[in-house]
């Protein structure tokens, strides 16, 4: 199993450009989550979902946007990139029975 | 009524030493309390997770003990190893919710 794989690695934007982040995972997991991570603030959910087609706001929500059209992908959007979206971005699964959640290795963007 | 604090943001300690990091949430239907660990360039793991029926919970050299009365929650690590040293992030998640809420973080660095 290759368990959580987030693609890109690294991404370079400028200001108002568009990109989807993709998440995988190979586990058959219903619930994933998208986090940031930011210096001193920890992980802050932005969006998640507990099933194929469903998706709901985390706590930080504002300027990106999900989609879950398969189980095992969920993807996370950026319609118009600010400086302020500078972050590492973290993918997680999890199953239904269980609470622990299964993180990919996170992709860093820097939005210039 | 989510939020958790936790403290310190850094921790050093000596290889060998005990080290141990606090949290405290206010909402009272948490009955979730995990414990994340994130070594450089990886995604975060768990490494220890509390029910709110249980007081304190051991797995060899890691140990997490609740205080629902205080509402905060602490991880211990003891005999400190170099492999220790990671960011610690606590977390915990409120009755019926399906996402947990995470602390800022503590980087936690072992002295050799």
């Amino acid at each position: 199993n290759a368990g959580v794989t987030q693609t890109p690695k690294f991404r370079v934007l400028k200001t108002g450009q568009s990109m989807t982040l993709l998440c995988a995972q190979d586990m058959n997991h219903e619930y994933m989550y998208w986090y940031r991570q930011d210096p001193g603030m920890g992980l802050r959910l932005i969006h998640y979902s507990v099933g194929e087609g469903t998706t709901a706001k985390g706590e930080v929500p504002d300027g990106y946007n999900v989609s879950r059209l398969k189980k095992q992908n969920f993807l996370l959007g950026l319609e118009s990139a600010a400086p302020s979206q500078t972050s590492v971005y973290f993918c997680a699964s999890r199953w239904t029975g269980e609470e622990t959640q299964y993180f990919g290795p996170g992709t860093r963007l820097l939005v210039l | 009524g989510e939020n958790v604090e936790q403290h310190p943001s850094t921790l050093s300690v000596q290889e060998g030493d005990s080290a141990v990091i606090k949290c405290t949430y206010s909402d009272s239907a948490s009955n979730y309390f995990p414990w994340y660990k994130q070594e450089l360039g990886k995604g975060p793991q768990l490494i220890i997770d509390i029910r709110s029926n249980v007081g304190e919970k051991k797995d060899q050299r890691i140990a997490v003990t609740l205080n629902k009365t205080a509402k905060h929650f602490s991880l211990h690590i003891t005999e400190t190893q170099p492999e220790d040293s990671a960011v610690y992030f606590c977390a915990h998640r409120g009755g019926g919710a399906q996402k947990l809420v995470f602390g800022q973080g503590t980087r936690l660095t072992i002295n050799p």
